[in-house]
């Protein structure tokens, strides 16, 4: 079993909808979690950063993180055609130079 | 703009070459970290630099790999005797110094083809 598990999709919405992305993971020493955007060929580019539980907004972008259930979330309103990506979960450790574990990614396709 | 850099964008090789790749992260910058990434998965951790020393290494960094980080500035990655399972994308992240600072911010990648 993969330390941090995330649905690789493909998810398709319509341009408009709210997406909801989520991953799980079983080591509860993970304090800090990001969610990633990734475009095809591209590298990583980060979105969010929080630390521990709770949740915190950014623009459109509202990410969740329920440490209780090992459970985060990403939450994209308004979709665009644009916000076709892959999104990858990303956690680590501690705050401080600490390699990050991710989740497969999932692939989003946002249509007109 | 002053993101991290990586150099080539692509590579391809044949099996047992050696090949060599660069990144330069954001200036002010003094970690450093080098991911692979498969199709379909994310990036996996291969090590960590903290200026000019690897402080970790992955498992998955074989003996036939080597990074270095001479002045604590860029960072190459060498592939001695390469093979096809080393086909994948080398990403390069970096952090800024101190206390709950793990935003990695990741370069657009070198693609590596070994046929």
């Amino acid at each position: 079993q993969k330390e941090v598990e995330q649905d690789p999709g493909p998810l398709s919405v319509p341009e408009g909808a709210i997406v909801s992305l989520n991953c799980t993971y079983s080591n509860s020493a993970f304090q800090y979690f990001m969610w990633y955007r990734q475009y095809s060929r591209k590298g990583p580019e980060l979105l969010m950063y929080t630390y521990s539980s709770g949740n915190k907004e950014d623009g459109r972008f509202t990410a969740q993180v329920d440490k209780s259930s090992k459970y985060i979330s990403l939450f994209i309103r308004d979709s665009q055609p644009s916000d076709s990506a892959t999104y990858l979960c990303a956690m680590s450790l501690t705050g401080t130079a600490s390699k990050l574990t991710f989740g497969t990614g999932t692939r989003l396709q946002v249509t007109l | 703009d002053t993101g991290v850099s990586q150099d080539p964008r692509h590579k391809i090789t044949k099996r047992g070459q050696n090949v060599t790749f660069r990144c330069d992260p954001i200036s002010e910058h003094n970690r450093l970290y080098w991911y692979r990434q498969t199709l379909g998965q994310g990036p996996e951790f291969l090590t960590y630099f903290q200026n000019e020393a690897q402080l970790e290494k992955s498992r998955l960094l074989s003996d036939r790999f080597s990074a270095e980080r001479p002045k604590g500035s860029f960072s190459t990655l060498e592939i001695q005797r390469t093979e096809q399972g080393d086909s994948a994308m080398y990403l390069c992240a970096s952090s800024r110094p101190g206390q709950g600072s793990n935003e990695q911010f990741f370069g657009p990648g070198t693609r590596l083809t070994v046929l």
